[in-house]
């Protein structure tokens, strides 16, 4: 089983629609979780950085952590094509400078 | 403030011969951390670089190595390429204050893209 689990999609969703992106991951010693979008041709960047359980909300996206259910989702309001991306998730421990372990990713297209 | 670059952006080599990928952090940034990208296995750590040195180091064969310089510029080599080292090689710097990051984030260069034939 891998550390970190992430549909790969694609999810394909129509302009203005509610987009629920998900990973699960294994090592309950994870305590940072982190979403990143990546664009074609593009290296990640960071869209949501949270801090052990609970909510996080920034304009049209929020994330989510359930530490109880291992399980993380992000979610996009009022998606727009722009949104169109590969979404990754992306999680470390709490202990130094370990490295970030990353989902594969899920692949969204935002139908205008 | 200048972004992550990396060098070459796209590379195409033959089995068996070696490559070195390039990249200049962010100013300012002394922490380098390099991964692989592929379709199949999605990204994965290779190393990171702390002022000269290599702090963590992912799982994968001893062909793969790298170093950072006096100005936190890193560099990686592959040597004896093959078929499966095909990818998107990405390095994140990040800004890190007495070895500890500051802020957890990880910024990313566009990546190279290393085709082996």
């Amino acid at each position: 089983q891998k550390e970190v689990e992430q549909d790969p999609g694609p999810l394909s969703v129509p302009e203005g629609a509610i987009v629920s992106l998900n990973c699960t991951y294994s090592n309950s010693a994870f305590q940072y979780f982190m979403w990143y979008r990546q664009y074609s041709r593009k290296g990640p960047e960071l869209l949501m950085y949270t801090y052990s359980s609970g909510n996080k909300e920034d304009g049209r996206f929020t994330a989510q952590v359930d530490k109880s259910s291992k399980y993380i989702s992000l979610f996009i309001r009022d998606s727009q094509p722009s949104d169109s991306a590969t979404y990754l998730c992306a999680m470390r421990r709490n202990s130094g400078n370990t490295p970030l372990v990353f989902g594969k990713g899920t692949r969204l297209s935002v139908i205008a | 403030k200048a972004g992550v670059t990396q060098t070459p952006r796209y590379l195409i080599k033959t089995r068996g011969q070696q490559v070195t990928l390039s990249c200049s952090p962010i100013s300012g940034h002394r922490s380098v951390s390099w991964y692989q990208q592929t379709p199949g296995q999605g990204l994965q750590f290779l190393f990171e670089y702390f002022s000269e040195t290599q702090r963590n180091k992912g799982n994968f064969p001893g062909r793969f190595s790298g170093r950072q310089f006096s100005n936190s510029r890193s560099e990686m080599n592959v040597s004896t390429l093959e078929l499966g080292d095909s990818a998107l090689y990405l390095c994140a710097s990040s800004l890190a204050v007495s070895g500890v990051w500051v802020d957890y984030e990880q910024y990313f260069g566009p990546g190279t893209r290393l085709t082996v034939t």
